[in-house]
């Protein structure tokens, strides 16, 4: 069975330092792994993805998240945290053998001025 | 303008009352989702579709039902049996399974009263 876990209800960070959002996995096979960033009600934003290859990706807006294979982790990364950046964003994972796509609770970012 | 559209955006029943929540797309996707959200649990999928004609459970799908006669189109019906209907509902689609990421709609927000 597939499952995503985000940790963290909510992230306070102060504008200009860098900010993490925890993302972890499980999955049978490999995956392929998503963020999504949601402002308050609309639908979700597509940010970046990881298929294979190289561990560092990078997205959209100055957002990068690491894929690491022995902690089953994909932290989504920004070196310099903007006010804007304050939404919901959501961790999901498909695995190469399934068609189904699961995300996370979610995690609030909250960034301070 | 290619995208996914939903609607209504807003929508009340009385209980007992089946509804249907509209979900057309003009990007040629094949694959097609339907969510729930509520506060605090993240999305959860109700339905999914890989080709017309065809679809399966998600992970909630007691209480709703769906259809995928065209392509472009998915509509969702929350029934009389799904007990507690309120929530935000997100309809998503993707070119295919596997690594490429969903895009999703603007939601539909359902209130029972």
């Amino acid at each position: 069975a597939q499952s995503v876990a985000q940790p963290e209800d909510q992230v306070n960070v102060a504008e200009g330092n860098p900010l993490t959002v925890k993302c972890t996995y499980s999955v049978s096979g490999n995956p392929y792994l998503f963020w999504y960033v949601q402002y308050p009600n609309r639908g979700l934003q597509f940010l970046l993805k990881y298929i294979t290859g190289d561990n560092l990706v990078k997205g959209s807006y100055g957002f990068e998240a690491e894929f690491n294979k022995s902690q089953t982790s994909f932290h989504l990364k920004k070196p310099s945290a903007l006010v804007s950046d304050s939404a919901l964003y959501f961790c999901a994972v498909r695995a190469t053998n399934t068609d189904k796509l699961i995300f996370g609770t979610g995690t609030r970012l909250q960034v301070f001025p | 303008d290619g995208g996914i559209t939903q609607s209504p955006k807003y929508l009340f029943r009385k209980e007992g009352q089946n509804v249907t929540l509209s979900c057309e797309q003009n990007l040629n996707h094949d694959a097609m989702y339907w969510y729930r959200q509520d506060p605090g649990q993240g999305l959860r999928l109700i339905y999914y579709s890989q080709i017309v004609n065809d679809f399966q459970k998600g992970d909630i799908a007691e209480g709703y039902s769906v259809s995928r006669e065209k392509k472009e189109s998915f509509p969702l019906t929350v029934t009389s049996a799904q007990k507690n209907p309120t929530a935000f509902y997100l309809c998503a689609s993707s070119i295919r399974t596997g690594s490429t990421e969903a895009f999703f709609g603007q939601g539909t927000r359902l209130t029972v009263v």
